[in-house]
């Protein structure tokens, strides 16, 4: 157990659909990472949160969009979806820039 | 632009022969690496790093990997693997505030 959660862990839904979804880091952890993976793209970074603030973007969609909270929690808001948006979303989180990442269990989104 | 190359998609191996995963990473000024697995139907896992130091790194289950400035390589080595090693291994370079993946190496260990 990495300590990040993520919830749902699984969610079904249609095209043109907008879904939720969240994330919490470890105790103390002030980064919040996204990642995408699918079979085609492999492993992809979307965004980055340090501290409520966006800090990196990545090969993220503009019908994506994510915040951290002040309690560091951390939302990954997706709309418009299509089928292509069927994926793993992972949440990762760190204690320190430039340091290891440690992976929530992920939400496997499927897109009808 | 940072990426990482893992040449081998798929490597079979026997229980309790050794194995090594391949893993290059193009270069740069300095570098953080790191190996991470996913058993099935669960997430990443952190499996060792190397940040700076001693070029050979250990994970608590008998995985090591070995950081070669020179050739850009990071392979993944274990002397004896076990059934419970079959799982999805990557290979990831920090850049930028980010992690950048290879494409990922199933180790497939048979009895």
């Amino acid at each position: 157990d990495s300590g990040v959660t993520q919830t749902p862990k699984h969610l079904i839904t249609a095209t043109g659909q907008r879904v939720t979804l969240r994330c919490s880091p470890r105790s103390g952890d002030l980064s919040v990472y996204w990642y995408q993976q699918s079979l085609d793209q492999g492993l992809q970074f979307l965004i980055q949160y340090y501290n409520g603030e966006e800090r990196a973007k990545g090969n993220i969609l503009e019908r994506f969009s994510a915040q951290q909270f002040p309690d560091l929690h951390s939302e990954l808001n997706l709309s418009s979806l299509e089928l292509g948006d069927s994926a793993l979303y992972f949440c990762a989180s760190s204690p320190r820039l430039g340091q290891e990442q440690y992976f929530g269990p992920g939400t496997r989104l499927t897109v009808t | 632009a940072q990426s990482v190359t893992q040449l081998d998609s798929q490597v079979p191996v026997f229980e309790e022969a050794p194995v090594e995963l391949r893993c290059n990473y193009s270069s740069s000024v300095s570098v953080y690496l790191f190996w991470y697995v996913q058993y099935p139907n669960q997430g990443l896992q952190l499996l060792l790093k190397y940040l700076s130091g001693s070029t050979l790194v250990e994970s608590i289950n008998g995985f090591e990997a070995e950081f070669n400035k020179s050739q850009t390589s990071f392979h993944l080595r274990k002397p004896s693997v076990h059934i419970s090693d079959t799982a999805e291994y990557f290979c990831a370079v920090y850049n930028t505030d980010k992690l950048i993946f290879g494409t990922g190496t199933r180790l497939q260990v048979f009895p």
